[in-house]
């Protein structure tokens, strides 16, 4: 099977503007979680989306969104970004619920300017 | 809220001998699941073993293994013959059956050593 993967895998942006990053998760897997990956803040939750639900969100600000599509592919948007936005940000997808086990995907690598 | 803590940022091993990470983790739930995640400068985040905390036998696999006490709430991973290879960030996670999400601790860079 092929493995999660995500596009772009490199981003620069404006502060301000908005992105869409978006990822395809292991065929048959219907949970995909998004993670922020930051030096500071290590990796943290973004939120979890199973068969088009919002299942799970982290503790982020309203600008971080996403969805899910009927193929269980999703996408996370991130608006008015700001210089701390920039990340790498991972998406996992899992069989059923994301805590039994994830499958990462290479990442996005943004940069805000 | 659970919380997850790597105490040892940096470790060094030589290559062919024996390392241990630690990770300890805390939590009111009985029933959750523990990773160890590998992230090589490649970035790609892998998963290296999985524990279901139900389970008293400790998970192996190849030259990785854990040592899981519950009661502890500790979950160390053992890797033996080390292996150029190994060397990358090691991460620590717990899995809540309640949220279904995985919460992550801060990292151990491991670095292999000919």
């Amino acid at each position: 099977k092929a493995g999660v993967t995500q596009t772009p895998r490199y981003l620069i942006k404006t502060r301000g503007q908005q992105v869409t990053l978006s990822c395809s998760p292991i065929s048959g897997h219907r949970s995909v979680s998004w993670y922020q990956q930051t030096p500071g803040q290590g990796l943290q939750f973004l939120f979890e989306y199973f068969s088009e639900t919002q299942r799970n969100k982290g503790n982020f600000p309203g600008r971080f969104s996403g969805r899910q599509f009927s193929n269980s592919r999703s996408e996370m948007n991130v608006s008015t970004l700001e210089l701390g936005d920039s990340a790498l940000y991972l998406c996992a997808s899992s069989p059923d619920r994301a805590a039994y086990e994830q499958y990462f995907g290479p990442g996005t690598r943004l940069t805000v300017t | 809220a659970q919380t997850v803590t790597q105490s040892q940022p940096e470790m060094s091993v030589q290559e062919a001998e024996t390392v241990t990470l630690s990770c300890t983790y805390d939590t009111s739930e009985s029933n959750y699941y523990l990773f160890w995640y590998k992230q090589p400068p490649s970035r790609q985040m892998i998963l290296v073993i999985r524990q279901e905390a139900y389970k008293q036998q400790n998970a192996t696999e190849n030259r990785f293994s854990v040592n899981f006490q519950k009661a502890a709430k500790s979950f160390s991973l053992k890797i033996s013959d080390s292996q150029l290879g190994d060397t990358a960030m090691y991460f620590c996670a717990f899995g809540s059956s309640n949220t279904g999400k995985l919460i992550f601790g801060q990292g151990t860079t491991l670095q292999v050593k000919p």
